[in-house]
């Protein structure tokens, strides 16, 4: 079992859906990230929210849009995404966002575009 | 931030030690060394971490050497249940700027441990 959360497991959707990814952490951890992992490569950072606040954007396309309500919680809203962009979601979280900190990976979102 | 490099496929059997070296020829004074794990359609998993000399944990040993270019996963007695992907990483500690809290993964190695 992981101690970072992810719903759904699964996603289907069309590009002209808006769909979310949640994320939820109850570590008291500080910094939390998305990234994105296609088959057999290794994941990708997308996102680094640090205190709650945006630090770090990948130049990631618009249609995906990170969200953090709160210390605990990190969404990945999705919109006109294309079919390039069905991967599996990772969302991760570490202490602060300092080096040397080890982030804590949920087991993702698998995303599907049709 | 450092580039890694490792060993594309690695094959071992049960009960057998495992050595994952990584080559990061341009790593910096500030960076520290990280291994994590990942199974299929699973994230990630923290394995251990350290900067310099031999760390040990209870599932794995990490050798650094004094120059710090390369680093070994080490992996005694493994099991089945040890294959999966194996990936070296290479971060700033207490970095500033643009690459704080960063991790850009390698290519990893995939272990595959037989009967």
């Amino acid at each position: 079992d992981t101690e970072v959360t992810q719903t759904p497991k699964h996603l289907v959707m069309g590009m002209t859906n808006k769909k979310s990814l949640k994320c939820e952490q109850h570590m008291g951890h500080r910094a939390m990230y998305w990234y994105k992992q296609k088959a057999k490569k290794p994941p990708e950072l997308m996102f680094v929210y640090s205190y709650e606040k945006l630090s770090i954007n990948e130049s990631v396309p618009s249609r995906f849009s990170p969200e953090c309500p709160n210390s605990s919680l990190l969404n990945l809203h999705l919109h006109a995404l294309q079919p390039e962009d069905s991967a599996l979601y990772l969302c991760a979280s570490s202490q602060d966002p300092g080096g040397g900190q080890p982030q804590h990976f949920g087991d993702g979102t698998r995303l599907s575009i049709l | 931030l450092a580039k890694t490099t490792q060993p594309v496929s690695m094959d071992s059997y049960e009960g057998q030690e495992v050595n994952i070296t990584c080559s990061h020829n341009n790593i910096a004074t500030n960076d520290y060394i990280t291994w994590y794990q990942q199974f299929p359609s699973q994230g990630p998993r923290f394995i251990i971490q350290g900067y310099k000399t031999k760390v040990t944990n209870e599932v794995a040993s990490l050798f650094i050497p004094a120059d710090r270019k390369s680093s070994t996963l080490s992996l005694p007695r493994v099991s089945l249940s040890d294959t999966a992907v194996y990936y070296c990483l290479v971060g700033e500690i207490n970095a500033g700027g643009t690459s704080y809290g960063k991790l850009t993964f390698g290519q990893g190695t995939i272990l595959t441990v037989h009967p």
